[in-house]
């Protein structure tokens, strides 16, 4: 199986704020990956697929890069409404793994 | 307005089963490639199970084979998980969650989830 990793597991950041998740991979996934933000109670919401293409809806601060085994989710200017956990996926190959998330909380 | 609904989450005692269910509305059921994901009480989230949209190819995680069983029925916009021999370990809330289509493997619509307890 893959195994997805995320760092920082939390981070403390402020409104205004460029905030950059890292996602690796145990082994190359090519581009196969998406992200997803899920707040309190609530089910997820894909943000970004295939590594870099924005999702029908998601704000324009939200961008992904990355392939092979090492990804990042950068949000450009933190919203208040974007404090919540995100998780990785890889769609590459069964089970599709997601990594452990990373609780993003207001500083 | 594009929804899944899911029904039928409880409270079970090890080694029982229970039946979860999806219902779907506002997209071409038909259409779509479906999954389960699940998510223990504080925990991260788990991939469980996918079926292809006629229901010919399904893909189980490894901590749920011989013991889950996905399926659908078209005509009733329905998506299904049959969980048996259930442990405390599988106890979370269940997704259910729409493939993206031409995206390979994302989930891009999930229900509000089902809540299922194992516990004597």
């Amino acid at each position: 199986d893959i195994q997805m990793t995320q760092s920082p597991s939390s981070l403390s950041a402020s409104v205004g704020d460029r905030v950059t998740i890292t996602c690796r991979a145990s082994q190359s996934i090519s581009s196969y990956l998406n992200w997803y933000q899920q707040k309190p109670g609530k089910a997820p919401n894909l943000l970004i697929y295939a590594a870099s293409s924005l999702q029908s809806g998601v704000p324009s601060r939200f961008s992904g890069s990355g392939s092979g085994t090492d990804f990042t989710l950068t949000i450009s200017s933190l919203q208040p409404e974007d404090f919540a956990t995100y998780y990785c996926q890889q769609s590459y190959s069964t089970p599709f793994t997601f990594g452990p998330g990373t609780e993003v909380e207001i500083k | 307005e594009v929804q899944l609904v899911e029904s039928g989450g409880g409270l079970v005692q090890p080694g029982g089963s229970l039946r979860v269910s999806c219902a779907a509305s506002g997209f071409t059921f038909s259409s779509y490639e479906m999954n389960w994901v699940r998510q223990a009480p504080g925990k991260g989230l788990e991939w469980v199970s996918y079926i292809s949209s006629s229901g010919s190819t399904m893909y189980y995680a490894d901590s749920v084979k011989g013991r889950f069983t996905i399926s659908r029925d078209n005509a009733k916009n329905s998506l299904y998980l049959q969980m048996n021999s259930l442990r405390a370990e599988d106890t979370a809330v269940y997704y259910c969650a729409r493939g993206a289509r031409g995206i390979r493997f994302a989930f891009d619509i999930w229900g509000q989830g089902t809540m299922v307890t194992v516990s004597s």
